[in-house]
């Protein structure tokens, strides 16, 4: 089972539609969060960090369920420029305590006109 | 300011040959990181700086792939007796420090093509 797990997709949302996707962790110890947005043959950039309770970010919102070791990534009005593959990524605690990243492979979103 | 720059952006080489990669940081990110892409795939780590030694290396798949970093700032990836298999996009990213909330930023990566 991999580390970080994420649906590939693709998404295809209409323009102004909502569109949710989770990211799975499998290890508990997991002690922060990130939302990373890749374009197509461009580096990833950070689109937002996942706090306990849950935070928003204008269109977006990230939200963490630690019981379930999942976490979720919510865009309302959805727009073209939206459409990127995004990469959910954990980072875990304990051995790994000064900050390695682990990646998932990543959500693709299509928002068509 | 700049972002972190990576060259060359492609290399085409033939299996069996040396590769040098290059990676120049954000100016003053004292932790620099190397990651493999493979299509589909996300960013795989490979090896994290920080300063000038590697603090952390497990990610190297094996000893055919080193990388150094001499003067804390630019660092180079070197691929010995280069595979069709290490074909991918190799992305370097840098951050202020290393921590578990520190944002890392990326690079526009190397395009590694082994024929």
């Amino acid at each position: 089972r991999k580390e970080v797990e994420q649906d590939p997709g693709p998404f295809n949302v209409p323009e102004g539609a909502t569109v949710a996707f989770n990211c799975t962790y499998s290890n508990s110890a997991s002690q922060s969060f990130f939302w990373y947005r890749q374009d197509c043959r461009k580096e990833p950039k950070l689109l937002m960090s996942v706090y306990s309770s849950g935070n928003e970010d204008g269109r977006f919102t990230a939200q963490l369920n630690r019981a379930s070791q999942y976490i979720s990534l919510l865009i309302r009005d959805s727009k073209l420029s939206d459409s990127a593959t995004y990469l959910c990524v954990v980072i875990l605690g304990a051995t790994d305590s000064w900050g390695k990243f682990q990646f998932g492979a990543g959500t693709q979103v299509v928002v068509t006109p | 300011g700049a972002g972190v720059s990576q060259t060359p952006s492609n290399k085409v080489t033939e299996k069996g040959k040396y590769v040098e990669l290059r990676c120049d940081p954000i100016s003053g990110h004292t932790a620099l990181y190397w990651y493999r892409q493979s299509l589909g795939q996300g960013p795989e780590f490979l090896i994290y700086f920080q300063g000038t030694g590697a603090a952390d290396d497990s990610g190297l798949p094996n000893d055919r792939f080193f990388a150094v970093r001499p003067e804390g700032s630019v660092s180079t990836l070197k691929i010995q007796r280069t595979e069709r298999g290490d074909s991918a996009v190799y992305l370097c990213a840098s951050s202020f420090i290393a921590g578990a909330y520190n944002e890392q930023f990326f690079g526009p990566g190397t395009r590694l093509t082994v024929l």
